[in-house]
């Protein structure tokens, strides 16, 4: 059974300009949720989709932003970038996103602003 | 608000030294704790969880955690650690009914010398 697949693993881009990041879960797997990875913040859950839902969103401006697709593929969008946006972008999937749930974390995607 | 905090930024142990990595929490009412490990290169995954029961969990590598409530902490263990444990190490928590998403410890960074 195939991981969490994220793409693309790597990104560079500069202040200002948008990015999309992709994410594929474990096939059967419904819930997606997207957390950003720094070496000052740790982990920070960023939102949470079931079923094309938003269930959970985090503490992060309205530049963030994501969707699900029918196929529970789900992507996340950064707009206007900046500097401190910089970070390992990890995606993480479930079947239902229960808390009893195990989630199983893709490698990220590290993106680098300039 | 809810959060986790994990004690230690770096630990250092020789291989055969016991670990213990601190952990503490802050929820009311029921609580879903985890401990999530990151593998130089690999992605985060499951060591364990507790969510009700025996206060004493065991997971995967020989690891274990005592979830103890009057001290809001859910410590991780392990008797004789070995130079493949070098890793960094997550402590987490559900933010109780109606939530999907996981609160994460800044992490804790262990390295094992041979």
């Amino acid at each position: 059974k195939a991981g969490v697949t994220q793409t693309p693993r790597y990104l560079i881009k500069t202040r200002g300009q948008q990015v999309t990041l992709s994410c594929s879960p474990i096939s059967g797997h419904r819930s997606v949720s997207w957390y950003q990875q720094t070496p000052g913040q740790g982990l920070q859950f960023l939102f949470e989709y079931f079923s094309e839902t938003q269930r959970n969103k985090g503490n992060f401006p309205g530049r963030f932003s994501g969707r699900q697709f029918s196929n529970s593929r789900s992507e996340m969008n950064v707009s206007t970038l900046e500097l401190g946006d910089s970070a390992l972008y990890l995606c993480a999937s479930s079947y239902t996103g229960q808390l009893n749930e195990k989630l199983f974390f893709g490698s990220g995607t590290q993106l680098s602003v300039l | 608000a809810q959060s986790v905090s994990q004690h230690n930024h770096h630990v250092i142990l020789s291989e055969a030294a016991s670990l213990e990595l601190g952990c503490n929490y802050s929820y009311g009412g029921t609580v879903n704790l985890f401990w999530y490990v990151q593998y130089p290169g690999q992605h985060l995954q499951l060591l364990l969880k507790y969510f009700s029961g025996d206060p004493l969990v065991k997971g995967i590598k020989g690891f274990e955690a005592e979830f103890i409530k009057s001290k809001f902490s859910f410590n991780l263990r392990k008797p004789s650690v070995q130079w493949s444990d070098t890793a960094e190490y997550f402590c987490a928590g559900h933010s109780g009914a109606g939530s999907y998403q996981l609160t994460f410890g800044k992490g804790t960074k262990l390295s094992v010398i041979p």
